[in-house]
């Protein structure tokens, strides 16, 4: 089955810099890779998502970009701010399997004012 | 929260007694999921559903059996809980088809003494 790593396992970062976090995954099938953000005490909330046709994708401050290739995909934060401190996790699916979602391990973010 | 309410939110039980985990879903989506999170291993998913009395086994499905009578709800059972089975769950629901993303809940976290 499909396996995930995320790298690194924690992140701190001063207000203002970029933040990177990086997935790599094995099954070359996959060919959906959301993000999500988990806030203390609540559920995992989808940020941004691409699909295997996509180079790269962004959201105001958030990106992500996907090298097919290579198997790894990319969150960049950038310009961060006190309530991007969370845990992100990646993830990766294959759509036409029920969309099972096989997640990275988590990178914890804090961000230092 | 994509109207998904899990009950209980917390238990705490003992080795060997049966406990059930409920996810009602509000808007009649035909896929769900329940995943568990632990530290270091992201969220990995337990059984899914694709309708009604249709269901199938994720990567950890071992010790847990799941039923979907109705549309809404989605029932996870432990029939003897184990140490092992300490953890957080989340219910996730897909909102659409193909490679839609995966709406989560808030979570039950579930302690096995």
């Amino acid at each position: 089955g499909e396996n995930v790593e995320q790298h690194p396992s924690t992140l701190s970062v001063q207000e203002g810099d970029s933040a990177v976090i990086k997935c790599t995954y094995s099954d070359s099938a996959s060919n959906y890779f959301p993000w999500y953000k988990q806030e203390l005490g609540k559920g995992p909330q989808l940020i941004i998502d691409i699909r295997s046709n996509v180079g790269e994708k962004k959201d105001q401050r958030i990106a992500v970009t996907l090298n097919k290739t290579a198997k790894h995909f990319s969150l960049h934060i950038t310009e961060t701010q006190p309530e991007d401190s969370a845990v992100y996790f990646c993830a990766a699916s294959i759509t036409a399997a029920g969309n099972k979602l096989t997640f990275g391990g988590g990178t914890r973010v804090l961000v230092k004012p | 929260d994509a109207g998904i309410t899990q009950s209980p939110r917390h238990k705490v039980t003992e080795t060997g007694t049966p406990v059930t985990l409920r996810c009602h879903q509000t808007e009649n989506h035909r896929y769900m999921y329940w995943y568990r999170q632990d530290p270091g291993h992201g969220l990995r998913l337990i059984h899914y559903s694709y309708g009604v009395k249709d269901t199938d086994k994720g990567e950890v499905s071992d010790g847990y059996s799941v039923s979907r009578s109705k549309t809404e709800d989605f029932l996870l059972t432990l029939e003897s809980a184990t140490s092992s089975q300490t953890s957080v769950y989340f219910c996730a629901i897909r909102t659409g088809e193909g490679g839609s993303p995966l709406h989560f809940g808030n979570g039950t976290r579930l302690t096995v003494t």
